[in-house]
């Protein structure tokens, strides 16, 4: 499968636990974004990554998140001292260009208790 | 307001029925317009990019109207398979595809 992938595709923790997600992006696609996604609501934009550049930060986006794209290939979304509102869907979706289709993964849906 | 607005629905019709879905956006500059599809726990997937001039997709048509800052979308002889969420989508940046999506409208078609 040549898509984009996310891992792990569930994660349960307890608050206050540090948890982190990783996204494979399409191969060519130099540009990659994160998005979180609760019930009932569209996807929220959290950052935007060319290459290993991160460009773009949403005010969702509090101290407690961080994302890293290393080496311009995958991406990491970490959370620290998880809370019970941090409790979504977070998607990752990459394109090859500025004005491309964003191709989203699967998702790895988190559940805080 | 919100940035982008839809009725959540949902909209339930008969196979064969033809439904439009409304949105509005907030920000006039706003640069680039989309629907997005989302079955029910599966990510979103581009439906169709939405033009000023209006655009056609086999049973599917948007419809873009700048001056009032309202998208639509409309679906002919409606299939069990379009039963889906349906998100208006737009891009209010200009240096990268920065998307913000509406709720979203959930639509079921029935036998």
């Amino acid at each position: 499968d040549t898509g984009v992938s996310q891992d792990p595709r569930h994660k349960i923790t307890k608050r206050g636990q540090n948890v982190t997600f990783r996204c494979d992006p399409i191969s060519e696609h130099n540009r990659l974004y994160w998005y979180r996604q609760t019930l009932g609501q569209g996807p929220e934009f959290l950052t935007y990554f060319q290459n290993e550049a991160q460009l773009e930060k949403s005010r969702l986006l509090s101290d407690r998140f961080s994302a890293e794209r290393p080496k311009g290939s995958f991406s990491t979304l970490e959370i620290q001292r998880t809370e019970q509102g941090d409790s979504a869907m977070y998607l990752c979706a990459s394109s090859p260009y500025r004005d491309s289709e964003q191709y989203f993964g699967p998702g790895t849906r988190l559940t805080v208790t | 307001r919100k940035e982008v607005e839809q009725d959540p629905g949902p909209f339930n019709v008969p196979e064969g029925a033809t439904v439009a879905f409304n949105c509005t956006y907030s920000n006039s500059a706003s640069q680039s317009f989309f629907w997005y599809r989302q079955d029910c726990r599966k990510e979103p997937k581009l439906l169709m990019s939405v033009y000023s001039s209006g655009n056609e997709d086999g049973r599917f048509t948007a419809q873009l109207n700048r001056a009032s800052q309202y998208i639509s979308l409309l679906i002919r002889d409606s299939k069990l398979s379009d039963s889906a969420t349906y998100l208006c989508v737009v891009n209010m940046n200009t240096g990268f595809q920065k998307l913000v999506f509406g709720t979203g409208t959930r639509l079921l078609v029935s036998p």
